[in-house]
């Protein structure tokens, strides 16, 4: 099967410094990752879609230059977290796909999480 | 728009039970798919099943079946004969040529005491 993995899969940092989250499909090469949001009790929120090689495009509402996101590799995206604040603690989920772009035919694997805590 | 409304929150059952989690979605493509995932206390989420909008078989694998019907836009997912396991938060999500992103619903926790 596909696997994808996350690091760290938890983090607590001080309020202004910035976090970067790994992205790694493990045994398939990803075209296509997505990152996602979840607050407790609800439900993911798409944040950004990543491309390799190109510019990840951000959801109305995700501050781009808040959250940064490289998709350097066919195997590799990060998410950069900068001058964290509180309310940036969350459950950020990564997800990875074979194709380009998201597709009924190509199933998104997700990834299992990584909680981040701004004291 | 694309929406996904699952209107159950919470469910709580007893081992050995059938449960079913309703999933209602509203889409104005013709060509969609439809996903269940399920996300255990651990975080990860793990993909059960797609089915995409020309396809209205029901499926069955295991003690899973899912009952797809156009007609009243729903993807509703029965477990059958329920274990602790099997507790865990569902989604459902929805996914158009259009969008070309997944719109999940809010989830469903499901609580299976033993």
């Amino acid at each position: 099967g596909a696997v994808v993995s996350q690091h760290p899969s938890r983090v607590i940092c001080k309020s202004g410094t910035s976090v970067k989250i790994e992205c790694r499909s493990l045994d398939f090469q990803a075209t296509t990752m997505f990152w996602y949001r979840q607050f407790p009790k609800q439900s993911l929120m798409l944040m950004a879609t990543s491309n390799e090689g190109s510019k990840a495009t951000y959801e109305q509402g995700v501050e781009k230059d808040k959250f940064l996101i490289n998709h350097a590799s066919l195997t590799l995206s990060t998410l950069t977290v900068t001058s964290a604040h509180p309310e940036d603690s969350s459950f950020y989920i990564c997800s990875a796909s074979r194709g380009f772009r998201a597709s009924g035919e190509d199933t998104q694997y997700f990834g299992p999480g990584t909680r981040l805590t701004v004291l | 728009a694309q929406k996904v409304t699952q209107a159950q929150t919470e469910i709580s059952v007893v081992e050995k039970e059938d449960v079913t989690l309703d999933c209602v979605y509203e889409t104005r493509d013709t060509t969609y798919y439809l996903f269940w995932y399920k996300q255990p206390p651990s975080g990860e989420l793990v993909f059960l099943i797609r089915r995409n909008s020309f396809d209205e078989q029901n499926e069955i694998s295991g003690r899973y079946s899912w009952n797809f019907q156009k007609s009243t836009s729903s993807f509703n997912f029965t477990i059958t004969a329920s274990q602790v396991v099997d507790s865990a938060v569902y989604f459902c999500a929805l996914l158009t040529g259009a969008n070309s992103k997944l719109t999940f619903g809010k989830g469903i926790t499901l609580s299976v005491r033993p």
